[in-house]
């Protein structure tokens, strides 16, 4: 089963509209990843965000991470028709006898409109 | 540097067959990792090998299974394919193993339809 879960799951917006993406997760975590995946492609990598963090930025993007509601949203500035993709997080299990999985979320599609 | 190659990028196989898929992790990577994604189920994780060891398994049956190479080069492989098994199946590297809190990138995956 999927540790995280994202809201919400479709969101559309003008081009220029700031997108927030949320993210919850079940369990402790050593960092969180965010994912960005266009139609049949791979996922690109965006930012991590480890759990000692609160925010990050990265150009258009921030990062917030609230390890006591095991939570992250991805905030999108100004968004672009370039930015329309899904956008998945992604946590790695921390502790207990397991080697980790990577888990992910279940995704929010943007979709910006120009 | 290059990122992460997987091949082939698309395949047709049939009910039954088999199929092996080949991951190159970017260069100096250890750690590889597939996962298998369908609109269903969304993304899951597969495996994860380590110095060419397999360090986790996720909840799939035993005709899913893989192999890393001294060269950190991974292969994974369906048996007795099912049509349930179609689906995008995606190879990802990083520089230590899953839990160590290193960035994770991800290839460009293999289309994988059973007919």
């Amino acid at each position: 089963s999927q540790q995280g879960e994202e809201d919400p799951q479709a969101l559309s917006i003008q081009e220029g509209e700031n997108a927030t993406m949320n993210c919850s997760y079940k369990t402790s975590i050593n960092n969180l990843q965010w994912y960005r995946q266009n139609s049949g492609r791979g996922l690109v990598h965006l930012i991590l965000i480890r759990s000692n963090e609160r925010e990050k930025h990265s150009g258009r993007l921030r990062v917030t991470l609230d390890t006591s509601k095991k939570s992250s949203s991805l905030l999108i500035t100004a968004s672009r028709a370039a930015d329309t993709a899904s956008y998945f997080c992604a946590t790695v299990f921390a502790g207990g006898t397991s080697y980790g999985k990577l888990t992910f979320g279940q995704g929010t599609i943007l979709t910006v409109h120009p | 540097k290059a990122g992460v190659t997987q091949t082939p990028r698309y395949l047709i196989k049939t009910r039954g067959q088999q199929v092996t898929l080949s991951c190159s992790p970017i260069s100096g990577h250890r750690s590889v990792s597939w996962y298998q994604q369908t609109p269903g189920q969304g993304l899951q994780f597969l495996f994860e090998y380590f110095s060419e060891t397999q360090r986790n398994k996720g909840n799939f049956p035993g005709r899913f299974s893989g192999r890393q190479f001294s060269n950190s080069r991974s292969e994974m492989n369906v048996s007795t394919l099912e049509l349930g098994d179609s689906a995008l199946y995606l190879c990802a590297s990083s520089a230590g193993p899953l839990n160590s809190g290193n960035t994770i990138y991800f290839g460009e995956g293999s289309w994988l339809t059973v007919v």
